[in-house]
């Protein structure tokens, strides 16, 4: 079965400061990986997803991520973090089969000035 | 485009009593999720519809909770009767027919709260 493990339910940095927020998964097959943020009292937003192709994956707001198969890793990263970037970032995982999502617990980011 | 839309998007209630969520997606979409998220943690899938279909409601607690789309549009999610574990934010998701079928489309969600 498939899981998906965030490692750090905070990760708090400094504003300016580089942003990794780490995200490990287990698949038996090549998966589709998925970086969600969550405002707070919103939705999810989609910030990024891989599917095929290139591994460095770029989204939006200044983020992206690497997928490395070797390490089963989706780690989402951001050069120069922003007060903006405070919210609840969630990273899921699927097959190709039904496109059904497995979640992480989710990583709260926070934003020190 | 407008978005996936859900109402209420708050409800308070006490427990045993029930209750009822509404959700439209996006124009056009053919799959429909429904998803629980108790604070802390990640959203759990409860039921996929494809058109008015059920793809698969193998995690919905059927004996209190229950949805439909009839008319393979908008959707309702029911529990009765309410538990106090029922708290949750209820997260409705589409996704597109064509083109990026892997991505889900989230609305801002119904805050639930069993007292």
């Amino acid at each position: 079965a498939q899981s998906v493990t965030q490692l750090g339910s905070h990760v708090s940095v400094s504003e300016g400061a580089l942003v990794l927020l780490r995200c490990n998964y287990s698949s038996s097959v090549p998966p589709y990986l998925f970086w969600y943020v969550q405002y707070p009292n919103q939705g999810l937003q989609l910030l990024l997803k891989y599917t095929t192709g290139a591994t460095l994956v770029k989204g939006i707001n200044g983020f992206e991520a690497e997928f490395k198969k070797s390490e089963t890793s989706f780690h989402l990263t951001k050069p120069s973090a922003h007060m903006s970037d405070a919210a609840e970032y969630f990273c899921a995982v699927s097959d190709d089969s039904n496109y059904q999502l497995i979640w992480g617990a989710g990583t709260k980011l926070i934003i020190k000035p | 485009e407008a978005g996936v839309a859900q109402s209420p998007r708050y409800k308070i209630i006490e427990k045993r009593q029930s209750v009822a969520f509404w959700c439209n997606p996006i124009s056009g979409h053919a799959t429909l999720y429904w998803y629980q998220q108790i604070l802390g943690q990640g959203p759990k899938l409860l039921i996929q519809f494809q058109n008015n279909g059920v793809v698969d409601d193998s995690q919905l607690p059927k004996d209190r909770f229950s949805a439909e789309r009839l008319k393979g549009v908008d959707s309702t999610l029911k529990i009765q009767p309410a538990k106090l574990e029922d708290s949750a934010v209820y997260l409705c998701a589409s996704t597109p027919t064509s083109g990026s079928t892997d991505t889900q489309y989230f609305g801002p969600g119904t805050r639930l709260t069993v007292l």
